[in-house]
């Protein structure tokens, strides 16, 4: 069955500090799917980033970058000079093809509380 | 805004009744994910419709049920309410031919 495992349970940062989020996943798929999503205080799950299992290239968005090494079955989050507004609660998920029925629910982990101090 | 509106946005009723949540998917999505986070179990999927009908089920308790009507939009409907079903219920709508999902405001259910 698959698994999502974020080790880091809260991390502190002071303002423009780097943080890197990480994430780790089981799967027997060759075939899946990895995000992450963003939980701010107001509560609502914004999406960041999609991945697919045969796309390892990093990606980079502005402040934010992803690791994808299939090798460490890891999808890690860097946040570069981060600020106050990325307090928030960061999720990992996975979903896979092999789901059935072209249904692609999502496996989240636990979660990682990102709070930026000024 | 994802573009995915749930109702209402709080919810507060005691044990023993029943409630109904809905979910307006995006504009195209056919998909539609249910998903409950609560403080001990994270979050977790429910179920999942596609264009009308049940493709999926996760760990959905059976006093809880859902449908998706013509018009595309859910309703998840949780009866025989215990003080464990408090919980934030997202939905998430995703269109054809698309893993990504993007989720509404959530709707946070206190039962008393």
């Amino acid at each position: 069955a698959q698994k999502v495992t974020q080790a880091q349970t809260e991390i502190s940062v002071v303002e423009k500090e780097d943080v890197t989020l990480d994430c780790v996943y089981e799967t027997r798929d060759t075939t899946y799917y990895l995000f992450w999503y963003k939980q701010p205080p107001s509560g609502e799950l914004v999406f960041l980033i999609r991945r697919n299992s045969f796309d390892e290239q990093n990606e980079i968005s502005g402040r934010y970058s992803w690791n994808f090494q299939k090798s460490t079955s890891s999808f890690n989050f860097t946040i570069t000079a981060s600020q106050v507004v990325d307090s928030a609660v960061y999720f990992c998920a996975l979903s896979e093809a092999s789901s059935g029925a072209g249904s692609y629910q999502l496996t989240f982990g636990k979660g990682t509380k990102l709070s930026v101090i000024p | 805004d994802s573009g995915v509106t749930q109702t209402p946005k709080h919810l507060i009723t005691a044990t023993g009744q029943r409630v109904t949540l809905r979910c307006s998917p995006r504009s195209g999505d056919l998909s539609v994910y249910w998903y409950q986070q609560s403080l001990d179990q994270g979050l977790q999927f429910l179920i999942h419709y596609y264009n009308g009908e049940e493709r999926a089920k996760g760990n959905i308790l059976e006093r809880f049920s859902a449908q998706q009507f013509p018009d595309l939009h859910s309703e998840l409907n949780l009866s025989s309410l215990e003080l464990g079903d408090s919980a934030l219920y997202f939905c998430a709508s995703s269109g054809a031919n698309t893993d990504t999902q993007y989720f509404g405001p959530g709707t946070r259910l206190t039962v008393l």
